[in-house]
């Protein structure tokens, strides 16, 4: 159960596009596609930004969007804006039947 | 509204045991998988214990294993998280969570 594998820190401008990538293994990332995005902010429970790899919840905005390759995640968020600056965990199913998060992004927009 | 409302956190010895409680409202509990998810200060997430629909099946994480267990009570809406042989390590604030819905969150901390 290692904790999937993300950067410590991404930064961008607003209006431009970053992604943050999250790599696991064959028994996790690899294996499935449940892959999950969530966005905390201090002192604030996570929000589900993305599940099923790619899929939106409602009321998401489409500016985040997901994909993978392979053992590897990544969350793409186009359009930078303020409001974006967080903190961004992966997480996913794995086989033990279980979920594993990453280690978390920190999101500076300059 | 859809929501997940967190209690029984505190301030517990080492060793000692809490039970931690989820009330569910606004959609239909019985029918989802129930998560614990648990954030030390200042760290990430920790995937901490999952249970089944009908509480016949339950999963944990290594570091919480045989320690802490998992239940459901379908009739009231709510999941427990039974914790044992706390450790300082084990200060977090625990959420409980399924999909989008996450709770606000409970604090624990294991000290002396």
């Amino acid at each position: 159960q290692s904790a999937l594998t993300q950067p410590a820190s991404v930064s961008g401008s607003p209006g431009q596009s970053i992604t943050i990538s999250c790599t696991g293994t064959n028994s996790d990332v690899g294996g499935y596609n449940f892959v999950s995005w969530y966005q905390q902010h201090p002192g604030k429970a996570p929000k589900l930004l993305i599940y099923d790899v790619s899929t939106r919840p409602s009321g998401v905005s489409h500016r985040f969007s997901g994909s993978k390759s392979g053992n590897t995640a990544s969350l793409t968020i186009s359009g930078l804006q303020a409001e974006d600056e967080a903190e961004y965990y992966c997480s996913s199913y794995t086989i033990s039947s279980t979920w594993v998060f990453g280690g978390g992004t920190k999101l500076t927009v300059l | 509204e859809v929501q997940l409302v967190e209690s029984g956190g505190g301030l517990v010895q080492p060793g000692g045991s809490l039970r931690l409680s989820c009330e569910a409202s606004g959609f239909t509990f019985s029918t989802y998988i129930m998560y614990w998810v648990r954030q030390a200060p200042g760290k990430g997430l920790e995937y901490v214990s999952g249970i089944s629909t009908d509480g016949g099946t339950a999963y944990y994480a290594n570091s919480v294993k045989d320690r802490f267990t998992i239940s459901r009570d379908n009739s009231r809406n709510t999941v427990y998280l039974q914790m044992g042989s706390l450790r300082p390590e084990d200060t977090a604030v625990y959420y409980c969570a399924v999909g989008a819905i996450w709770g606000q969150g409970t604090l624990v901390t294991v000290s002396s």
